[in-house]
């Protein structure tokens, strides 16, 4: 148990369409960050959120978008939905300056599928 | 460019055996940590172990061990006395530097898949 925890843990989309996914951080964290993984890869860095401000973004464009709220929990935007969106979307948290070895800990994922 | 390299796509170890994952990795950044996640078919990523590239000695935690060798940028993860529970797949991650936007920015590999048979 991480105490991250996200939701739905799965959906299904249209083309086209928006979809909004939650993340609620353990608690004290003050970092949250968001990956995507495709099936058969690695998660791939989308973007990361402190003191609710966006400070570093991966190779994903400007339709990914997100929010984090005073409480620590987070949601992860896309709009205009493409068929290759279709992944396992992980959020993580962490708390920013504990230490180098600090991890970042990841819920259980919100599985999106586009049709 | 693959900033994380895992060359092994899958493995099959036997219960009781111990099984080496490797990784290396590509950085021009003096600061950098190393980490390995279990992913089981649920999805979530369970933190293993650390390594960072200031450290003299390689990082252990229980039956994980992590063979850290800088100069060929290589972390491989040894885990000992496997269990049926370890079969998931494995990645290897890093983040460089430690500044505030960089702290969440994780870099994976692509994966081993490891099956333990009894």
């Amino acid at each position: 148990e991480t105490g991250v925890t996200q939701s739905p843990t799965h959906l299904i989309k249209t083309r086209g369409q928006q979809v909004t996914l939650r993340c609620s951080s353990q608690s004290g964290h003050n970092t949250v960050s968001w990956y995507q993984q495709a099936l058969g890869q690695g998660p791939q860095f989308i973007f990361q959120y402190y003191r609710e401000e966006e400070n570093g973004r991966g190779n994903f464009p400007p339709r990914f978008s997100g929010l984090q709220f005073p409480n620590y929990s987070s949601e992860l935007n896309v709009n205009a939905l493409e068929l290759d969106d279709s992944a396992l979307y992980l959020c993580a948290s962490s708390l920013l300056g504990q230490g180098a070895e600090n991890t970042i800990y990841f819920g259980e994922g919100s599985w999106l599928t586009v049709v | 460019a693959q900033k994380i390299t895992q060359t092994q796509p899958g493995m099959f170890v036997q219960e009781k055996e111990a099984v080496t994952l490797d990784c290396t990795y590509d950085t021009s950044d003096p600061s950098y940590g190393l980490f390995w996640y279990k992913q089981p078919s649920s999805g979530e990523m369970i933190f293993l172990i650390y390594q960072g590239s200031y450290d003299q000695q390689n990082a252990t935690e229980g039956r994980y061990s992590l063979n850290f060798q800088k100069a060929r940028k290589s972390a491989n993860l040894v885990i000992s006395a496997s269990q049926l529970g370890d079969s998931a797949m494995y990645f290897c991650a890093m983040r460089e530097g430690l500044t505030t936007d960089s702290w969440g920015k994780f870099q994976f590999g692509a994966g081993t898949q490891v099956v333990v048979t009894p």
